[in-house]
């Protein structure tokens, strides 16, 4: 059974980085797309970006110019870099994997537990 | 970016009621749709991908239509364990994006 696990600060300072590790196990990280989705208190889903397991990249438009995934295939982990967080980045935030469900289609098959992220002073 | 709307956003239902929640995209995705449940503190569940294949160990109670543009999840038979916010999400472009949810509660 795949099982993702975030880890990281729960409190981030305004202007600061927010850096977080997903963690895979059960499974290997070979052949999905591995992503982060975040969810601010009592509001909807926001997906943020996915790395492939070639290390090819994408990301939230909205997100772009603030956010690194990268990707650690020889401890099964990827991680989440979003610079100058304001308050608005105040969420819970899953990593998932992606897995194909043929012909072009994606669904997010297995999450993370989600971790809540604070930012404040 | 594709935008994914829902409705209704709430709703009140008994259990053994039928639901449908609809969900539709500002362009078409083809069937690259997909449904997930989530209770209230807890993760996202995969119910439904590719607008009507079920997930693995999902009960059949719930299913799912549509393309296009034009998408519902039905629920025949409201069980209490149902009782949750539904988010439909398209696959199709980048960026990935999720509708605002249908939050279904008890009558």
């Amino acid at each position: 059974q795949v099982q993702l696990q975030e880890s990281g600060p729960g409190l981030v300072k305004p202007s600061e980085t927010l850096s977080l590790t997903c963690t895979v196990s059960g499974g290997s990280i070979s052949r999905y797309y591995w992503s982060w989705i975040r969810q601010p208190p009592g509001k909807g889903l926001e997906w943020i970006g996915y790395i492939f397991y070639s290390g090819s990249t994408n990301y939230n438009p909205s997100l772009k110019s603030r956010v690194t995934i990268s990707l650690d295939t020889s401890k099964n982990q990827f991680s989440l870099k979003l610079t100058s967080v304001t308050a608005a980045d105040t969420a819970v935030y899953y990593c998932a994997r992606e897995a194909s469900c043929g012909d072009d289609c994606y669904s997010f098959d297995y999450w993370g537990q989600g971790m809540l992220i604070t930012v404040s002073s | 970016d594709i935008q994914m709307t829902q409705s209704p956003s709430s709703l009140s239902a008994s259990v053994g009621d039928r639901v449908t929640i609809t969900c539709r995209a500002s362009q078409s995705i083809s069937a690259y749709l997909n449904w997930y449940q989530q209770k209230p503190g807890k993760v996202p569940k995969p119910l439904i991908y590719a607008a009507s294949n079920l997930q693995s160990g999902v009960p059949s109670r719930f299913s799912g239509s549509g393309s296009g543009t034009d998408f519902t999840l039905t629920i025949t038979s409201l069980q209490p364990e149902d009782f949750a916010t539904y988010y439909c999400q398209q696959s199709y472009s980048i960026p990935k994006t999720f509708g605002p949810g249908t939050k279904v509660d008890i009558k």
